[in-house]
């Protein structure tokens, strides 16, 4: 099975501070996105890499940065986190065909 | 945090009924549509695709069907269970360059024993 990693489930910062959140997969994937999640808004694409070190941005790519050194890990970035970037992180991973397979979620909480 | 479940229109059945979860979609140049399941705490779960030159497709217990003079999806799910409580998302894809999936905002089903 695929695995999609994200490597903290929940995290509580500060405003002002810089973010990563780290996701990689297992099974040698070309693409990869990263969601926020929010009620009411459902899933919004953030940024999303067809190969490395390529990044396209999404619907809502302000605030936030990413990186795709390597094939298999892609990280999400607030250079300077605000309270309204409080939300659930989805990182995804795909092959050609269209079905992402989404890790457990990231819940960030910008005090 | 608030649960993803809140605002969400919610669908109730009891045990052993069958649920019909319904989505519109907005693009009717779309030729690729999915459905996840979210449970509670967790990231959304493939259920199953259809590309738009098929009009039902069957599962183990679901069956998805395409309505492309209406643009409408639907997921049926047979003799659900408790375990079948959560989100569900459908999402549509236009086979066009780097076009990304366009999600629906989701519908929270509950099942009672």
């Amino acid at each position: 099975d695929v695995k999609v990693t994200q490597s903290s489930r929940y995290l509580v910062k500060r405003t002002g501070e810089k973010v990563f959140l780290e996701c990689v997969q297992d099974m040698d994937h070309e693409n990869m996105f990263w969601y926020r999640q929010d009620p009411g808004l459902g899933l919004r694409l953030i940024y999303f890499s067809y190969d490395v070190k390529m990044k396209e941005k999404g619907d809502i790519p302000e605030g936030y940065s990413v990186s795709r050194e390597k094939k298999e890990r892609f990280s999400l970035i607030l250079e300077s986190a605000s309270t309204n970037q409080t939300s659930m992180y989805l990182c995804a991973s795909s092959f050609g065909e269209r079905k992402l397979f989404f890790g457990e979620g990231s819940r960030l909480t910008v005090l | 945090g608030e649960s993803v479940g809140l605002h969400l229109p919610t669908l109730s059945v009891q045990e052993g009924d069958n649920s019909i979860i319904n989505c519109a979609y907005s693009n009717s140049a779309s030729d690729y549509f999915i459905w996840y399941k979210q449970e509670s705490g967790k990231g959304p779960q493939f259920i199953i695709d259809i590309r738009s030159n098929m009009d039902k497709r069957q599962g183990q217990r679901v069956t998805v069907l395409l309505n492309k003079t209406v643009k409408h999806l639907s997921l049926q799910i047979a003799a659900t269970q408790p375990g079948d409580s959560a989100v569900y998302f459908c999402a549509e894809n236009i086979n066009s360059g780097y076009s990304t999936l366009t999600f629906g905002k989701g519908t929270m089903l509950l099942v009672s024993p």
